[in-house]
């Protein structure tokens, strides 16, 4: 059974405080992806990469970061997390192309900032 | 970029009925995709629908895709209570990250 596991289900962080998110998949995909799901805006990508070292600029990813040092592994970092950012994250993965390519998701964190 | 819109952004409907959902995109695709998410939850891929496909079915699910409208729809025939979930469209334009809509969110009373 594939799987996409993030590491926290709930997380309350203070203003101002470094955040980590991580995010594992154990299906040997290339592609991972960092979204932030806000009611009324939907899914907006923040950080993306296509392989191990490898980044790439979402949508919207100012004040964030992310780093890729195992094919499995994606982290998303919070240099200086502030209220804005209360959100509930989401972590994806896929295989890369040629073809049609799903995303497979993790359970999402919903973190709170103070 | 938001590319896929979905309509309506909720719908309310008894179990036992069809519910259809909408998505409206702006540029050319390969692949046009939906996906499903529980509240609180992470999305589940449900369909893909290739961009020189029309029509494809999966259990009770049946997708369209009109690209000279820019337009997909999904049918969920016989809705049940256990449908109750946000549906959200994809649109695959082939260089670049998926690109989600907003979501449905549908309601199934028992």
């Amino acid at each position: 059974d594939v799987k996409v596991t993030q590491s926290s289900r709930y997380l309350v962080k203070r203003t101002g405080e470094k955040v980590f998110l991580e995010c594992v998949q154990d299906m040997d995909h290339e592609n991972m992806f960092w979204y932030r799901q806000d009611p009324g805006l939907g899914l907006r990508l923040i950080y993306f990469s296509y392989d191990v070292k490898m980044k790439e600029k979402g949508d919207i990813p100012e004040g964030y970061s992310v780093s890729r040092e195992k094919k499995e592994r994606f982290s998303l970092i919070l240099e200086s997390a502030s209220t804005n950012q209360t959100s509930m994250y989401l972590c994806a993965s896929s295989p890369r192309g040629p073809g049609d390519n799903e995303q497979f998701f993790g359970p999402g964190t919903r973190l709170t900032v103070l | 970029s938001q590319q896929g819109e979905e309509d309506p952004q909720a719908l309310s409907i008894q179990e036992g009925e069809n519910a259809t959902m909408n998505c409206s995109y702006k540029t050319s695709i390969n692949n046009l995709q939906w996906y499903r998410q529980n509240s609180g939850r992470g999305l589940v891929h449900l369909i893909l629908i290739r961009s020189n496909e029309r029509e494809k079915h999966s259990g009770r699910l049946r997708v369209t895709l009109d690209t000279s409208k820019k337009s997909s729809s999904l049918l969920i025939t016989a809705s049940r209570a256990a449908d109750t979930a946000s549906y959200f469209c994809a649109t695959d334009s082939g260089n670049t990250p998926l690109v989600f809509g907003k979501g449905t969110r549908l309601s199934v009373i028992a």
